[in-house]
């Protein structure tokens, strides 16, 4: 039983290249977020998904798309890297039936933009 | 909108006391209200959380954590420090809506010194 992993754990990008972080679980949630941790800002949502097929946009989901195509899978992707986008990166799960419980996150991936 | 503050960025405490992180919410309903832990290079891992009952929640590690609502706060507290309880900690809001969306604060560094 794995939980939630994350792949890759690091990345450097040139200004323009595109990427695609990817999130697994074996728990069998409902519901995966893509969050991106940046100093003094917290953690702020990108998008999330309620289920397989669906996604939906977070606070900050400007230069992200995802895909959830597969249940245990929450794939984040970056068409066109920007310096900006120079962060932490976290995916968490969280079951359907448990609306009070927590969430469990990811290891991260750190991603850096020259 | 719900929101979370975190006033100190860090707290420094010397092994064996007390300590307190603070942490005061915002939310138009009734607040769900969490605590995670971030040690270095690792995702968040959950401490303890108040849903309702008990204004005293107790959670991982010794940490427990005081709901007021008059005060609008959710101070997370350890009666002795540990040198391995120095970590980045966050508390959290859920979002007042059917879908578990969780608001984060900015994150207070502990620091325990031996």
């Amino acid at each position: 039983n794995a939980g939630v992993t994350q792949t890759p754990k690091f990345r450097v990008l040139k200004t323009g290249q595109s990427m695609t972080l990817l999130c697994a679980q074996d728990m069998n949630h409902e519901y995966m977020y893509w969050y991106r941790q940046d100093p003094g800002m917290g953690l702020r949502l990108i998008h999330y998904s309620v289920g397989e097929g669906t996604t939906a946009k977070g606070e900050v989901p400007d230069g992200y798309n995802v895909s959830r195509l597969k249940k245990q899978n929450f794939l984040l992707g970056l068409e066109s890297a920007a310096p900006s986008q120079t962060s932490v990166y976290f995916c968490a799960t969280h079951p359907l039936a448990g609306l009070f419980d927590t969430q469990y996150f990811g290891p991260g991936t750190r991603l850096t933009v020259l | 909108a719900q929101s979370v503050a975190q006033p100190e960025d860090q707290v420094n405490v010397a092994e064996g006391n007390p300590l307190t992180v603070k942490c005061t919410y915002s939310v138009s309903g009734n607040p769900y209200l969490f605590w995670y832990v971030q040690y270095p290079n690792r995702g968040l891992q959950f401490l303890l959380k108040y849903i309702t009952g008990d204004n005293l929640v107790k959670g991982s590690y010794g940490f427990e954590a005081e709901f007021n609502k008059s005060q609008t706060s959710f101070h997370l507290k350890k009666p002795s420090a540990l040198v391995s309880d120095s970590a980045l900690y966050f508390c959290a809001v859920r979002d007042g809506t059917g879908f578990q969306k969780l608001v984060f604060g900015t994150g207070t560094r502990l620091l325990v010194s031996p």
